[in-house]
């Protein structure tokens, strides 16, 4: 079975600070791992992926994260906030040769302040 | 190009009738997907389609829900009975290679 852990549901920093996002999480399998964010009102966009290769994964609008096995985590990062990236963001988990459907994390609110 | 679609966008319902949501797919996409999202439960997998293969039904909540996918592309998520638990944001994904997954809008159900 696999999980993720996202620690807090929401975030807010100042347009121009680091972002940080935290996502743990759990595979009994070499997982697939997954940041979508989510607008008001719309569907699920993906922001990132890491499947295999390099850890570290450079996805849209800025934003990157690093695999790191040891330490279960998928953390998102963005060197400088934009009022842009408020948002709600999820981290999401597959199987290798599963059916690849997604376990998701609660999923943060970030608020960027002016 | 086109993404995946859903309709309706909001479907509002009394408590014991049947609704229907409509997922159109990415034309050529293969795997086909069902979500819901509810504030209580966050996002969970529902069911998945894969070409011609028996769907993955093993996140369905109850036998009051089913799907089928026509001709491997329109999907059709079905509610039979609907409680009021089942009011949340019904989400469809299609993928290609099983790894990329495009949502659609959702829809809003809300059971009354």
């Amino acid at each position: 079975a696999q999980s993720v852990t996202q620690l807090g549901s929401h975030v807010s920093v100042s347009e121009g600070a680091l972002v940080l996002l935290r996502c743990n999480y759990s595979s009994s399998v070499p997982p697939y791992l997954f940041w979508y964010v989510q607008y008001p009102n719309q569907g699920l966009q993906l922001l990132l992926k890491y499947t295999t290769g390099a850890t570290l994964v450079k996805g849209i609008n800025g934003f990157e994260a690093e695999f790191k096995k040891s330490e279960t985590s998928f953390h998102l990062t963005k060197p400088s906030a934009h009022m842009s990236d408020a948002a709600e963001y999820f981290c999401a988990v597959s199987e290798v040769g599963a059916n690849s459907k997604l376990t998701f994390g609660k999923g943060i609110t970030l608020s960027v302040r002016p | 190009g086109a993404g995946v679609s859903q309709s309706p966008s909001n479907k509002v319902t009394e408590k014991g009738k049947d609704v229907e949501l409509r997922c159109d797919p990415i034309s050529g996409h293969t795997a086909l997907y069902w979500y819901r999202q509810s504030l209580g439960q966050g996002l969970e997998f529902l069911i998945y389609f894969q070409g011609n293969s028996a769907p993955d039904k093993s996140g369905l909540p109850s036998d009051r829900f089913s799907a089928e996918r026509t001709g491997g592309s329109v999907s059709t998520l079905t509610i039979q009975r609907t409680q009021q638990e089942d009011s949340a944001v019904y989400l469809c994904a299609s993928s290609s290679d099983s790894l990329e997954q495009y949502f659609g809008p959702g829809t809003r159900l809300t059971v009354t």
